[in-house]
């Protein structure tokens, strides 16, 4: 069963922390992205990679950034924690954004 | 930017049928989607439609999409209470893809 496993499901954090979502996908995709999920705003993507070492900004980067140093790893860095960053954060991946994608369970980070 | 629109909740009794609609404005979008998200959980792939298509079945889920309109809809025979959800539309945009907000459906015995 293909997967993709978010590291924690609950984090709480401290604000002015830096703070690391892991996110690993077993099935060779090369796109993965990272989306925040928030009540009535539904899913806006953060960023998103097409391969190793590359990564582009989506819709809403401030505050965060990403590191892909493996092709089955993305890591979402918020560098220095804030309340508005309490969220739900989903990160997704596929082989080709036309079949669809799969998502991780998501990390529920609270920032106090 | 382009955006994807949907109800925020829809209520029916466990039996009935329930239809969730959406309207998105990317005319070039290849496919279409519907995500479910249980509670606590991230979004599971539902079932997905060419934009070549009208429509499309599958068990118990009916797509519809009017191209002209740019409205896509989804249907739920026989809802049941395991269907409670949040599900969320979706359309591809370029090289990535784009949601709605996600339409809250409470299925009531």
């Amino acid at each position: 069963d293909v997967k993709v496993t978010q590291s924690s499901r609950y984090l709480v954090k401290r604000t002015g922390e830096k703070v690391f979502l892991e996110c690993v996908q077993d099935m060779d995709h090369e796109n993965m992205f990272w989306y925040r999920q928030d009540p009535g705003l539904g899913l806006r993507l953060i960023y998103f990679s097409y391969d190793v070492k590359m990564k582009e900004k989506g819709d809403i980067p401030e505050g965060y950034s990403v590191s892909r140093e493996k092709k089955e790893r993305f890591s979402l860095i918020l560098e220095s924690a804030s309340t508005n960053q309490t969220s739900m954060y989903l990160c997704a991946s596929t082989l080709n954004v036309e079949y669809g994608y799969t998502f991780g369970s998501g990390t529920r980070l609270t920032v106090v | 930017g382009e955006d994807v629109e949907q109800s925020l909740f829809l209520s029916v009794r466990e039996g009935d049928s329930s239809v969730i609609n959406c309207t998105y404005t990317d005319s070039s979008s290849t496919y279409l989607y519907w995500y479910k998200q249980e509670p606590g959980a991230g979004l599971q792939l539902l079932t997905y439609i060419f934009s070549n298509m009208d429509m499309k079945q599958d068990q118990r889920l009916t797509v519809l999409l009017n191209k002209k309109d740019k409205h896509l809809s989804l249907r739920i025979a026989d809802t049941q209470t395991g269907d409670s959800a949040i599900y969320f539309c979706a359309e591809n945009d370029n090289n990535d893809m784009r949601f709605g907000a996600g339409t809250r459906l409470t299925v009531k015995p």
